[in-house]
């Protein structure tokens, strides 16, 4: 099973800031297909990026994701009151899927 | 747009047995893989089960293995989740989400399951 590791745990920033969120995987990720999601309470989760950087549709380009292998990335170039959220990563390779631990984005 | 409604959620005592079920729209579950993805209160995001597109291969998280099965009703464009032996710890919201491959790219907002005595 790969184990995904979130870091940080919780990410405390303003509005208009950089948010940078990492994901390492204990092992090489397939094809780097890594996605990160957005979640916020009584919400859906939200695609936000695939296959590592790709970015799903609607999504807003001050979202982007990148890394290979075993250490990913998800930069939110300059956040929005709406961003503040727990943010998951999740490698969709190998049975089982695994997800990362979370880390949340709060004011 | 897709469009995923799950439903079957409830109360349910240690040892008991529920069944979800998942509605698509803007979706084919026949040429989609579908999973299921719980969250327990308080905890993040866990992977439970997915129906490749061929309807065939399944594929489950050891935690549910043997208790848990992922299947779908294609005339009614619909996936379903039967629990088996169910215990507290799976108590959670279930949510339903599918897309291309093994990729979750579409998630409905989830239904709730509370094993309790």
């Amino acid at each position: 099973e790969i184990v995904l590791t979130q870091s940080p745990g919780t990410l405390s920033l303003s509005p208009g800031e950089r948010a940078t969120l990492s994901c390492r995987a204990s092992q090489s990720v397939t094809n780097n297909f890594l996605a990160w999601f957005q979640h916020k309470p009584g919400q859906a989760p939200r695609l936000l990026i695939y296959s590592a950087s790709s970015r799903a549709t609607g999504i807003p380009d001050r979202f982007s994701g990148s890394g290979s292998g075993t250490d990913f990335t998800l930069t939110i170039s300059r956040l929005e009151p709406e961003d503040f959220a727990v943010y998951y990563c999740q490698q969709n390779a190998h049975s089982p899927l695994t997800f990362g631990g979370g880390t949340k984005v709060e004011i | 747009q897709v469009q995923l409604v799950e439903s079957g959620g409830g109360v349910v005592q240690p040892g008991g047995s529920l069944r979800l079920s998942c509605a698509a729209s803007g979706l084919t579950v026949s040429n989609s893989g579908m999973h299921w993805v719980r969250q327990a209160p308080g905890k993040g995001l866990e992977w439970v089960a997915l129906l490749r597109y061929d309807g065939i291969n399944t594929y489950y998280a050891e935690s549910v293995k043997g208790r848990f099965t992922i299947s779908r009703d294609i005339s009614k464009n619909m996936v379903y989740l039967q629990m088996h032996n169910l215990r507290p710890e799976d108590t959670g919201v279930y949510y339903c989400a599918g897309g291309s491959g093994w990729l979750a790219a579409g998630w409905g907002q989830g239904t709730l399951v509370t094993v309790s005595s």
